[in-house]
């Protein structure tokens, strides 16, 4: 059984740098094909993709976030990171991360539970 | 970038009734399309992938199609657990959600 789990801070200042763990259980990151990605939702607005890192840590990126986003695995924890600089308000959301299968095309399946993160000061 | 619609942005239906979803991606994306079912405060679930394969475990009465620009989401007779928000999302280009569609008892 895959699962996801995300940690982090729940509440992050402006200009401040989040970063977020998805810890993850049921597959491993080694796997060809395998990916973990990030994908963030506004409260009562829709899902937005974040960023993306493969098995052989290629890594994509949203083009409209790209200069502010940092994906890292590490393989030996079943962890991936996420880090997003210079925190806005607009940037208040619940951020999923999810598992990209090795037959997965680009569809994410299944995804953690999710993490609030709320950006004031 | 890759941008999708969704048609309508919400729905009144019964169950029993059968409700389709519409998807039209900006550009071809082959049928690179995956729906997702999202229900208040869970994180969003896989139904369909590749326009028209529908993911193990996931109901009969779920089915996708579509190529190219336009895609369908059809539930064939709405259960009470299918009142939820349905995305669509494309993986030809990055990955790009559309803007859902809640559907809500009538």
């Amino acid at each position: 059984q895959i699962t996801l789990k995300e940690s982090g801070p729940t509440l992050v200042k402006p200009t401040q740098t989040l970063t977020l763990t998805c810890t993850f259980s049921g597959f491993s990151l080694s796997t060809s094909g395998v990916g973990v990605g990030w994908i963030r939702q506004p409260p009562g607005k829709a899902l937005e993709w974040l960023a993306l890192i493969y098995w052989d840590d290629d890594k994509r990126y949203s083009p409209s976030l790209k200069s502010r986003l940092t994906i890292t695995k590490d393989t030996s924890k079943n962890q991936v990171v996420l880090t997003m600089t210079n925190m806005d308000p607009v940037d208040t959301a619940t951020y999923y991360c999810a598992h990209r299968g090795y037959s997965s095309l680009g569809w994410f399946d299944p995804w953690g539970q999710g993490t609030l993160v709320t950006v004031s000061s | 970038a890759i941008q999708l619609t969704q048609s309508p942005s919400s729905l009144s239906a019964s169950v029993g009734d059968r409700v389709t979803i519409t998807c039209r991606a900006s550009q071809g994306i082959s049928s690179a399309l995956a729906w997702y079912q999202q229900k208040p405060g869970k994180a969003p679930k896989l139904l369909i992938y590749d326009a028209s394969s529908l993911e193990s475990g996931v109901p009969s009465r779920f089915s996708g199609s579509g190529s190219g620009t336009d895609f369908t989401l059809t539930i064939s007779s709405l259960q009470p657990e299918d009142f939820a928000t349905y995305y669509c999302q494309q993986f030809n280009n990055y990955l790009t959600f559309g803007p859902g569609t809640k559907v809500d008892i009538k």
